[in-house]
């Protein structure tokens, strides 16, 4: 079945720009979607089809997909963003594949 | 705004059946797939499985032998049992509003807009 690659954790300064990747044969052909998940809450989705934002989150939030890695870029960070992020995508077989999660930690 | 909401026992003895049930406000259940996904102690999250508001069902290949879900869309819920549960199953469990969708270029994507805020279920010996 299909692997999706997340490192466990990123750290990163207030006000800096942090890219969470997910990894994944040939995942450039895939869409991929992103979640964040802070804890004792649902998960919100924060990107989907690669790229597009949901109502409501904010444009600080980007992502791209190419090649083998897909990128969660958010940019001018805060201390609310501090949450776990899981990337998505659903398999020949449509299933649905989680990553196993990345958790940021905002210094 | 869509909402769901999980309900059902807290804690289930080892070896017997989970039953969970998910009711949906705010909007139809058509044209939409409804997911279960789990997340245990200190790990990721998991999708069990989905049903359409059809019936049609499409569960993880781990866990499809001990696994049933329906739908009653005239009651706005739709329902998991998961059968000889062990420690193993402990975990939070969401209900979770898929849609498999094209995309202003032509991707075809399925992703999960509307969540629940979990429940927790303990398995005990």
């Amino acid at each position: 079945s299909y692997v999706l690659t997340q490192p466990p954790s990123v750290s990163v300064t207030p006000g800096k720009t942090a890219r969470l990747t997910c990894g994944g044969n040939k995942i450039g052909s895939e869409t991929v979607n992103w979640y964040q998940h802070k804890s004792g809450q649902a998960p919100v989705l924060v990107i989907y089809f690669n790229s597009d934002r949901p109502s409501g989150i904010p444009e600080r939030f980007s992502g791209s997909n190419s090649g083998n890695t897909a990128t969660l870029s958010i940019s001018r960070v805060e201390a609310g963003d501090e949450a776990d992020y899981y990337c998505q995508v659903r398999d020949d077989n449509e299933h649905q594949i989680f990553g196993g999660g990345t958790k940021l930690t905002v210094l | 705004q869509m909402q769901l909401q999980e309900s059902g026992p807290g804690l289930v003895k080892s070896s017997e059946t989970l039953s969970l049930t998910c009711s949906v406000s705010g909007g139809s259940m058509s044209n939409s797939y409804w997911n279960w996904i789990r997340q245990s102690p200190g790990k990721g999250l998991e999708w069990i499985g989905y049903i359409s508001d059809t019936g049609t069902t499409n569960y993880s290949p781990s866990l499809k032998s001990r696994l049933t879900m329906s739908v009653d869309t005239s009651k706005n819920q739709f329902s998991l049992r998961l059968r000889s549960m062990t420690a193993a199953d402990t975990a939070v469990y969401y209900c979770a509003r898929g849609r498999l969708e094209y995309s202003r270029s032509d991707l075809l994507g399925f992703f999960f807009g509307s969540w629940g805020q979990g429940i927790l279920v303990t398995v005990s010996s």
